[in-house]
């Protein structure tokens, strides 16, 4: 079975630009996690679909991110304007036994300078 | 929000000693669950625990789901090399269509052959 894909793998902007990450999920997984993970920490829930739905964006800074997972398979999430503190790897994880059974992508790793 | 402590932050072994690290929560979970991440790479599960009490292994690996449901441990017997890496905590409510997992801040493990 084909792991979680994510790209790109790394990205370096400048802040107050946009940047955008894709995710595809294990095939047939229905719900959908974005993660950011901050150097030095454990990752941090940003948002979590369940097939084309919003189950849970309390986390997901709503001025500058956005996220969407329009037919219930890839999904990408955006930052725009980028800051400096969202320098972070940006996991993405999916499952199909309602949470259980999590597989994580490799993640991209961003760096607003 | 909900916070794990994890301890130790770091630690230093030589091969073939054995290792052990905890997690603590300020709030009740139902499930534990324990991740290694390689750097580049996303966390893999090691083990999963379900119920309060329950003592699983995994290899060389055994981890405890402490019985106030809000701490867990894990140990790694005569550790190699490889094991070298990070080890999170994290904990989830499962139950309807939730499933998001709160992590510790990680445990970092260097291993000296």
């Amino acid at each position: 079975e084909a792991g979680v894909a994510q790209s790109p793998r790394y990205k370096i902007i400048e802040k107050r630009q946009s940047v955008a990450f894709w995710c595809n999920p294990i095939s047939g997984h229905a719900t959908l996690y974005w993660y950011q993970q901050i150097l030095g920490q454990g990752p941090k829930l940003l948002i979590q679909f369940q097939n084309n739905g919003v189950v849970d964006d309390s986390q997901l800074p709503k001025d500058r991110f956005s996220a969407e997972r329009l037919k219930g398979v890839d999904s990408t999430l955006k930052i725009q304007p980028a800051k400096l503190e969202d320098s972070a790897v940006y996991l993405c994880a999916s499952t199909n036994r309602g949470g259980l059974g999590y597989t994580f992508g490799s993640g991209t790793r961003l760096t607003v300078v | 929000g909900q916070q794990l402590n994890q301890s130790p932050q770091s630690m230093f072994i030589q091969e073939g000693e054995d290792v052990s690290m905890n997690c603590t929560s300020s709030s009740i979970f139902n499930t534990w669950l324990w991740y290694k991440q390689d750097p580049g790479e996303g966390p893999v599960l090691l083990i999963a625990l379900y119920k309060a009490g329950e003592l699983t292994s995994n290899g060389r690996l055994t981890a405890q789901f402490g019985i106030t449901r809000k701490d867990s441990f894990l140990n790694i017997s005569a550790s190699i090399p490889s094991d070298v890496g990070i080890y999170f905590c994290a904990g989830m409510n499962y139950g309807g269509s939730q499933g998001n997992l709160i992590f510790g801040k990680g445990t970092k493990l260097s291993v000296k052959p």
